[in-house]
């Protein structure tokens, strides 16, 4: 079974803060996501990466940025937290090519105060 | 950009069959999956449909209508373990993307 796994499943931090969220993969996937969930608006999709060091921007970038120096993990960064990016953030990957499923972490629920 | 249209809502009685709908206007189309969400949890992958036609996996069936833009995910013989919310997302090209829709929280009731 593929296991990802985020870091924290609740966070709380302070407006201006740097806030970093960490997500692992066991299962040699190539691609990673990073969504951010929020009620009635669903997954949006912030960054992902197609392979290690590799990015690309999603829907919603602004405030985000990533990091994967590693083929199994994939960090947001939030460069200075605002409350409007309290939200539950979700990270995904999936092996690349054809219509292979993504597979999701239990997710990281950050409130900034 | 693309939308995904999903109801918000829906109630059911165990026992029962409930069908999600998911409405879709997307250029590029390339398939479209269905997953589910427990309260809490982490989305789990249920159906992929590219083709028109339905797909069954034993209680839960999807249908696609590409000419129509149409999906919908079917639940029978429903079991209070079915209350979750169901998402519908949209591949479009060869993009590593899925847009989704806002999602259909069903409740089963006793």
């Amino acid at each position: 079974d593929v296991k990802v796994t985020q870091s924290s499943r609740y966070l709380v931090k302070r407006t201006g803060e740097k806030v970093f969220l960490e997500c692992v993969q066991d299962m040699d996937h190539e691609n990673m996501f990073w969504y951010r969930q929020d009620p009635g608006l669903g997954l949006r999709l912030i960054y992902f990466s197609y392979d290690v060091k590799m990015k690309e921007k999603g829907d919603i970038p602004e405030g985000y940025s990533v990091s994967r120096e590693k083929k199994e993990r994939f960090s947001l960064i939030l460069e200075s937290a605002s409350t409007n990016q309290t939200s539950m953030y979700l990270c995904a990957s999936r092996i690349s090519g054809g219509n292979q499923p993504q597979h999701f972490g239990d997710g990281t629920r950050l409130s900034i105060l | 950009g693309q939308n995904i249209d999903q109801p918000t809502e829906m109630t059911a009685t165990e026992g029962a069959i409930v069908q999600i709908n998911c409405t879709y206007q997307t250029s590029g189309f390339n398939g479209l999956f269905w997953y589910q969400q427990h309260a809490g949890e982490a989305p789990t992958f249920l159906s992929y449909n590219v083709l028109d036609g339905l797909e069954e996996k034993g209680r839960f069936s999807s249908f696609l209508s590409r000419s129509k833009g149409y999906s919908y995910l079917l639940l029978k013989e429903l079991q209070m373990k079915d209350s979750a919310s169901y998402l519908c997302a949209v591949k479009r090209g060869n993009d590593y993307k899925l847009s989704f829709g806002a999602g259909t929280t069903v409740t089963v009731r006793a």
